[in-house]
């Protein structure tokens, strides 16, 4: 079956503008997270969302924000983007109903800020 | 506030040699905790998982990990390294309770460089 698809693969946005990514789950997974990726940083929580509802969200300033459609697609918005926002957006997609559940990512969005 | 450390940011093995990959964790209630690799330009993929059955698991690519709750460590192991083996690996786990689902904490990740 399809893994979690992630569009775009590869991006490039200036300063001040916002992006918008998208993240399409496995079928049937309820779960969809985000997460950023950057060599100072690591791998770093943005947000999940079950059932179209935030269940859970990072440290991560107002500027970032994501949604989850019925058909558990989600996307996650970066508006008045910064040079340190550049990074390789993650998603990842599971069941959701416990947290033991094998948890599958995307290939992930490179963002590139200038 | 849970914490993973992953000990050694770089490892370097010869081809053949045994590798060992630190993980520890930081709660006192044992997490799930996971593995994963990610390989250049590429996303995450699931090594090996544990979420409380056998305290030895093993994973893909003939690498396993051992549950060690008095240590608070997941190392993960490989008996001989392979060539394609070189990678970035990332220790993770998400708290017990299915509302914590998805969220998973990271260690810094350890980039596993192998020798010819």
């Amino acid at each position: 079956k399809a893994g979690v698809t992630q569009t775009p693969r590869y991006l490039i946005k200036t300063r001040g503008q916002q992006v918008t990514l998208s993240c399409s789950p496995i079928s049937g997974h309820r779960s969809v997270s985000w997460y950023q990726q950057t060599p100072g940083q690591g791998l770093q929580f943005l947000f999940e969302y079950f059932s179209e509802t935030q269940r859970n969200k990072g440290n991560f300033p107002g500027r970032f924000s994501g949604r989850q459609f019925s058909n558990s697609r989600s996307e996650m918005n970066v508006s008045t983007l910064e040079l340190g926002d550049s990074a390789l957006y993650l998603c990842a997609s599971s069941w959701g109903d416990n947290s033991g559940n094998t948890i599958y990512f995307g290939e992930g969005s490179w963002l590139t800020v200038v | 506030a849970q914490s993973v450390t992953q000990l050694g940011s770089h490892v370097s093995v010869s081809e053949g040699a045994l590798v060992l990959l630190r993980c520890n964790y930081s709660s006192s209630v044992p997490p799930y905790l996971f593995w994963y690799v990610q390989y250049p330009n590429q996303g995450l993929q699931l090594l090996l998982k544990y979420t409380s059955a056998a305290t030895l698991v093993k994973g893909i690519n003939g690498f396993e990990a051992e549950f060690k709750k008095s240590e608070t460590s997941f190392h993960l192991t490989k008996p001989s390294a392979h060539m394609s083996d070189a990678a970035e690996y990332f220790c993770a786990v998400t708290e017990r309770g299915s509302s914590n689902t998805g969220k998973l904490i990271f260690g810094q990740g350890t980039t596993l460089q192998v020798k010819p």
